[in-house]
């Protein structure tokens, strides 16, 4: 079954602690993104990795790591630097990084109590 | 830099009805366009997108949208909406040469019986 999985799909932190979202794709895609989504903000992205080790900061990267090790992989750690965490997340790929549409995973909504 | 603007937050519409969600977008050249849905919880699913060609372009569920370069409009239309259309509508824009998609806020939509 080809897909997007993003796990899981609720996740609660106590402030302060890091934690890492899981993005996994059996697409063979090239390329991922990770998006932030915030009621009205629309989703504003992360990072990305357009092939395997390798990866380019978005428009709101501060507080937040990724690591690209495998083609199918790309976890998203939100650390305690990042200052509002409590969000949708949501995962996407392309299957080459100039490609024309990206796919979406279901997402994983992160609060931070 | 690009942006886009969805003017209308939320709408609603009786079943049955037809409905039309706006799309403005701010950049130089000719921008490659999107339209994603995205129901309660879930990831985005692209309805249809516009490179070139004829301006009008249909995507799926009944959907169309309109480009209008002078106005730099990319409307979203549906003749008669069906219940299952209620959801949020994301319009998003990508430079032609670009790798990034840059997002509206979103327009959500409500379906009266």
């Amino acid at each position: 079954d080809g897909g997007i999985t993003q796990s899981p799909k609720y996740l609660f932190r106590k402030e302060g602690q890091n934690v890492t979202l899981s993005c996994e794709q059996n697409l063979n895609h090239d390329a991922m993104y990770w998006y932030r989504q915030d009621p009205g903000q629309g989703l504003r992205l992360i990072y990305y990795s357009q092939i395997v080790n390798d990866f380019q900061k978005g428009d709101i990267a501060e507080g937040y790591s990724v690591s690209r090790e495998k083609k199918e992989s790309f976890p998203l750690t939100v650390t305690s630097a990042q200052k509002n965490p409590t969000a949708f997340y949501l995962c996407a790929t392309k299957p080459t990084p100039f490609g024309n549409e990206q796919f979406f995973g279901p997402g994983t909504r992160l609060t931070v109590l | 830099a690009q942006s886009v603007t969805q003017p209308d937050i939320h709408i609603t519409v009786s079943e049955g009805a037809s409905l039309e969600l706006r799309c403005n977008y701010s950049y130089g050249a000719t921008p490659y366009l999107f339209w994603y849905v995205q129901s309660p919880g879930q990831g985005l699913q692209l309805l249809l997108k516009y490179f070139s060609g004829d301006t009008l372009v249909q995507g799926i569920k009944g959907f169309e949208a309109e480009f209008k370069r002078s106005q730099s409009s990319f409307n979203l239309r549906k003749p008669s909406v069906h219940w299952s259309d209620a959801a949020e509508y994301f319009c998003a824009v990508r430079e032609a040469a670009g790798n990034k998609l840059t997002f509206g806020g979103g327009t959500r939509v409500l379906v009266k019986p």
